[in-house]
């Protein structure tokens, strides 16, 4: 079945800084590649997905990039703030009818 | 619509006892899928349905574990007997399936707050 590798585990950077969080992916077959942010004590809420015919998609301070030939997938945070705190699940999902597989999730701490 | 209504809460019970958490999800939609999450094995997909049926329970760590979906409106997820390493935050999501960019797939998921299961 298909696995997810996501890095860092843990992210620190500094308000203001950049931060990315990198995931690759092992089934060829996936397609759809969303990003859930899960607060301290909360439910995971989906902030950005991108599928397979796009390379990247940017909203606002949060990009992701694709590269189907790698396997690779990355969330791009700039000018971070202390409200970007959270744990952060890259996932790859297939065509229709299959499951979603989670990344294990990376801490990210933005120190002020 | 209110979104993802999960009960209980939260759920404190002894060492075999038997462990009921629903899920309403959110109306229309397609999909529901249950996870549980702990600190150890991060979020885990138990099963999921698609129009009621059960599509894929390869991830149900055991017998003890059973789900069910008698109508769109409803599921349950059970446990008997509890056990310590039950103890957990479930979560329950639905979601559409949808038309994007000529592909039907799975949509975003809305996740309820969670039940957390603590057993003694």
């Amino acid at each position: 079945g298909e696995n997810v590798e996501q890095h860092p585990s843990t992210l620190s950077v500094q308000e203001g800084d950049s931060a990315v969080i990198k995931c690759t992916y092992s089934d060829s077959a996936s397609n759809y590649f969303p990003w859930y942010k899960q607060e301290l004590g909360k439910r995971p809420q989906l902030i950005i997905d991108i599928r397979s015919n796009v390379g990247e998609k940017k909203d606002q301070r949060i990009a992701v990039t694709l590269n189907k030939t790698a396997k690779h997938f990355s969330l791009h945070i700039t000018e971070t703030q202390p409200e970007d705190s959270a744990v952060y699940f890259c996932v790859s999902g297939g065509l229709y009818g299959n499951k979603l597989v989670f990344g294990a999730g990376t801490i990210l701490r933005v120190k002020s | 619509d209110a979104g993802v209504i999960q009960s209980p809460r939260h759920e404190v019970t002894e060492m075999g006892q038997e462990v009921t958490l629903r899920c309403k999800p959110i109306s229309g939609h397609d999909y529901l899928f249950w996870y549980r999450q702990t600190m150890m094995r991060g979020l885990e997909l138990l099963i999921y349905f698609n129009n009621n049926v059960p599509i894929d329970d390869s991830g149900m760590p055991e017998d003890r574990f059973s789900a069910k979906m008698p109508n769109a409106s409803f599921s349950t997820l059970k446990i008997q007997p509890s056990e310590p390493r039950d103890s957990a935050v479930y979560f329950c999501a639905s979601s559409l399936d949808r038309l994007a960019g000529g592909l039907w797939g799975i949509g975003e998921l809305f996740f309820g707050e969670g039940s957390r299961l603590t057993v003694l």
